[in-house]
């Protein structure tokens, strides 16, 4: 299993640009999230998904869509960049069941110029 | 809300033990658990306690639940160099296991030789 898998690792964007972060698991969890990692403030829940088709927003959803068409992929679409999304994003993916343990990506640090 | 609060940094000497605290707010619970961040890298679990549980010992790593109280803490015994981390303390949302986490801010740990 190649587990929990981002890109870009690392990308810049200028102010105004739209892109999309790749996210993608291959253990068949139904629950997928994103964070965004910020100094000091540990890991804030942007947006989450408990299975196809089903998303919601998490603490901190302005500026970012998501869509779960597929289990496996997750992508996230920034819409206008804005310096304050400068950020490492990471995506996690878990079962509902049992212990409940979240296999993080290894994260997309993001600079919005 | 729920929310998990935690110190933000700590020092300890090599061969020292390390205690790293964390209080919670959601009572209902199933699992409290504990994630490392190395430098670079996404979160990895380290280990997890069942609510009503008061304590689980794994190896070097101590973890003891005060339900009374909300208060997690985890205890590193002769904390080695490699443990300069950060911890994340985290809850699951609610009894029912959504897969939905609540990150603390993370106590970074910084191990002198």
């Amino acid at each position: 299993n190649a587990g929990v898998t981002q890109t870009p690792k690392f990308q810049v964007l200028k102010t105004g640009q739209s892109m999309t972060l790749q996210c993608a698991q291959d253990m068949n969890h139904e629950y997928m999230s994103w964070y965004r990692q910020d100094p000091g403030m540990g890991l804030r829940l942007i947006h989450y998904s408990v299975g196809a088709g089903i998303t919601d927003q998490g603490e901190v959803p302005n500026g970012y869509n998501v869509s779960r068409s597929t289990t496996e992929d997750f992508p996230l679409r920034l819409l206008s960049a804005a310096p304050s999304q400068t950020s490492v994003y990471f995506c996690a993916s878990s079962y509902q069941r049992g212990v409940g343990e979240q296999y993080f990506g290894p994260g997309t640090r993001l600079t919005v110029t | 809300g729920e929310d998990v609060e935690q110190s933000l940094f700590l020092s300890v000497r090599e061969g020292d033990s390390s205690v790293i605290n964390c209080t919670y707010t959601d009572s209902s619970s199933t699992y409290l658990y504990w994630y490392k961040q190395e430098p670079g890298a996404g979160l990895q679990l380290l280990t997890y306690i069942f609510s009503n549980m008061d304590m689980k010992q794994d190896q070097r790593l101590t973890v003891l639940l005060n339900k009374k109280d909300k208060h997690l803490s985890l205890r590193i015994a002769d904390t080695q160099t490699g443990d300069s981390a950060i911890y994340f303390c985290a809850e699951n949302e609610g009894s029912g296991n959504t897969g939905k986490l609540i990150f603390g801010q993370g106590t970074t740990l910084q191990v002198k030789p």
